[in-house]
């Protein structure tokens, strides 16, 4: 079952400006991760954050994580055109394998040139 | 590193037939690999989880004599959708566990099934 929830469903902005997207959860969680699909492909791997971490970096990505409030952010600073595509996180369970992913309902990021 | 393919990229099939789909990991073994199933504009839900060599645990509420999941090596999985309904239209991707990495996967392409 789909466990994450993510806000704002749809975000259009202009290039150059900076985009948050919000996911919320409900169970314990061993980690957090962060994908991006453009129309139509498959997903691409943009962060994984650890349970016992608050903040992570990637180039022009900032994660968060908020384990007290079952929430995590993705900001993207100055946006570009190419950005634009469909962003999801994923959360990883407490449990053995550790693997299993289940997935918010993602953002469309729509950033116009 | 970390390629992971599907083949067809898409495919279109009578109502009643199967379809089969492959998901390889090019240049890495997979002990777990995963299928997803995705409807426009939504979500990834988890189908199935194979490991190689052994049964696929399905998820809840997902058939497993309709969509029969095969993991016969470290490299394949397949995912044949028997007898397709209009319904089963949809997009499916698989994903793959690396040997030795708990937590990250590697996704396909994603493979788009229509059933007329």
């Amino acid at each position: 079952s789909q466990q994450g929830e993510e806000d704002p469903q749809a975000l259009s902005i202009q290039e150059g400006e900076n985009a948050t997207m919000n996911c919320s959860y409900k169970t314990s969680i061993n980690n957090l991760q962060w994908y991006r699909q453009n129309s139509g492909r498959g997903l691409v791997h943009l962060i994984l954050i650890r349970s016992n971490e608050r903040e992570k970096h990637s180039g022009r990505l900032r994660v968060t994580l908020d384990t007290s409030k079952k929430s995590s952010s993705l900001l993207i600073t100055a946006s570009r055109a190419a950005d634009t595509a469909s962003y999801f996180c994923a959360t990883g369970a407490q449990e053995t394998s550790g693997s299993r992913l289940t997935f918010g309902e993602g953002t469309q990021l729509t950033v116009n040139p | 590193g970390a390629v992971v393919s599907q083949h067809p990229s898409w495919v279109i099939c009578k109502s009643g037939t199967s379809v089969k789909i492959e998901c390889r990991s090019l240049d890495f073994q997979a002990t777990t690999m995963f299928w997803y199933r995705q409807f426009p504009k939504q979500s990834l839900m988890l189908m199935a989880t194979s490991n190689e060599g052994s049964k696929a645990t399905y998820e809840q509420g997902v058939e497993k004599d309709k969509f029969l999941i095969n993991h016969a090596s470290l490299t394949l999985s397949t995912l044949t959708v028997t007898s397709a309904h209009p319904e089963d239209s949809s997009f499916y991707i698989c994903s793959a566990r690396r040997r030795g990495n708990r937590y990250e996967q590697y996704f396909g392409p994603g493979t788009r099934l229509t059933v007329t």
